[in-house]
């Protein structure tokens, strides 16, 4: 099954907000509120930093937030840090039951 | 605390089979589910399928139907994901990760375990 459409990288001063765009089909994304978003630095598991589109887990920063609209949603970081550097991936829930990530974006703080 | 620990590192020839194990503590097993992904060498996260702790259903990624094996043993809270006739392209990390369904779509991972380095090679 074909991944998610994201792009490879987007940068961003400290301090400023950079957007990441996952763009999937009314199959996935367009099919349900079963959208999350995990951060994943080097070596490291994928960490969850929104799940149903904008719900953060207990401990995630306020900066990151999410939306969506059709079949695309948007993990926005407000405020970027250092510490923000990492590979970004979004997924989905599928009409099967099946599961679907993004192809991954790697954010550099400048 | 929520903890997933996985097996150690594997080291197999093209043909073989491996199985990695996860390891769950903290929660009841038996209301969630464990899906495993994995990572290639510098690549995205793939999903390979999930299986249900409550009753063993399983969803497997289509590629993935004819050589995956996804089981549990309840009385340990473990789970299990074998792939068999292994190739060089199977070389990656695989992950399991605790999922919370909604109508069994496996809606929330949100505890992963650290990840076990499977190479394939001649």
């Amino acid at each position: 099954q074909s991944a998610l459409a994201q792009p490879a990288s987007v940068s961003g001063s400290p301090g400023q907000s950079i957007t990441i765009s996952c763009t999937g089909t009314n199959n996935d994304i367009g099919a349900y509120n079963y959208v999350s978003w995990f951060q994943q630095h080097p070596g490291k598991a994928p960490k969850l930093i929104l799940y149903d589109v904008s719900h953060r887990p207990s401990g995630v920063s306020t900066r990151f937030s999410g939306s969506k609209s059709g079949n695309t949603a948007s993990l926005t970081i407000s405020g970027l840090l250092a510490e923000d550097e990492a590979d970004y991936y979004c997924s989905a829930c599928k009409r099967t039951n099946s599961h679907v990530f993004g192809t991954g974006t790697t954010v550099t703080v400048l | 605390q929520v903890q997933l620990m996985q097996s150690g590192a594997e080291v197999k020839k093209p043909g073989d089979s491996v199985r990695v194990s996860c390891q769950t503590s903290g929660y009841m097993f038996s209301i969630y589910g464990v899906m495993w992904v994995r990572q290639a060498p510098g690549q995205g996260l793939e999903w390979m399928g999930w299986i249900s702790g409550h009753n063993t259903y399983t969803e497997y990624e289509q590629k993935f139907q004819d050589r995956l094996i996804m089981t549990t043993d309840t009385s340990t809270n473990t789970a299990y994901m074998e792939l068999t006739s292994l190739r060089s392209d199977d070389t990656a990390v695989y992950f399991c990760a605790r999922v919370t369904f909604s109508d069994w779509y496996p809606r929330i991972l949100e505890y992963w375990g650290q990840g076990t380095l499977v190479s394939v090679s001649a």
